[in-house]
């Protein structure tokens, strides 16, 4: 079955350009998150979606990050006025069930951001 | 806050070696823990996991035991192949919560 995909897998982008990063979770899963991957360090949580709705947006660095997932199933993830701060590797990762169920998070392979 | 500390790398190790990674964490709640691995070019997955005190999670030959005594959640395995060679990250999550909260990540390379 298929899994998690992302798109573009790169993207580079001018500082200034506005952004847009896909996620297709796996079919039928509620949650989806995104989390943000700076070189060498560990995931950082930026936001929670339970279906349509984003529930949690408290990882969120800026006004300049928006997200949504209209539908309940394909999300975006949209950086305004990107910064160089903003290169970084974007994880979206998919589970079957509602917050506070210890379901496996299934992980996308990535976006990596690269801001000149 | 909620947070992971695990071993810095990178570790390099022969094949048939034995591998420890060492993972404690700063919980407020009772945490799930749990271990992911990304391969080279591929994305995270779930090695292992753990949701309460005294429980080993294990895969693939690696094993880990949620220490709640001292806060520990180390990653082992007693003969590490060639395919072994990845990052792994520890993580948790707080009961009633939903966000995985990840440790900087441990590079390992096993040598043939």
């Amino acid at each position: 079955g298929a899994g998690v995909s992302q798109s573009p897998r790169y993207k580079v982008a001018k500082r200034g350009q506005d952004v847009a990063l896909r996620c297709d979770p796996i079919s039928g899963h509620v949650s989806l998150f995104w989390y943000q991957q700076a070189l060498g360090q560990g995931p950082e949580f930026l936001t929670y979606f339970q279906n349509e709705a984003q529930l949690d947006k408290s990882g969120l660095p800026s006004d300049r990050f928006f997200a949504e997932r209209p539908e309940g199933s394909v999300s975006t993830l949209k950086i305004q006025r990107t910064q160089q701060e903003d290169s970084a590797v974007y994880l979206c990762a998919s589970s079957l069930r509602d917050r506070g169920s210890t379901d496996t998070q299934y992980f996308g392979p990535g976006t990596r951001l690269t801001v000149l | 806050g909620d947070s992971v500390t695990q071993m810095e790398g990178p570790v390099t190790l022969s094949e048939e070696a034995f591998l420890t990674i060492n993972c404690t964490y700063t919980a407020t709640g009772y945490p799930s823990l749990f271990w992911y691995v990304q391969y080279p070019g591929e994305g995270l997955q779930l090695l292992l996991k753990a949701t309460k005190a005294d429980d080993k999670g294990s895969n693939k030959g690696f094993e880990a035991t949620y220490r709640k005594e001292t806060t520990s959640f180390h990653l082992e395995k007693g003969s590490v192949q060639v395919s072994d060679s990845a990052v792994y990250f520890c993580a948790l999550t707080v009961s009633n919560d939903y966000k995985l909260s990840f440790g900087a990540g441990t590079t390992v390379t096993v040598r043939a």
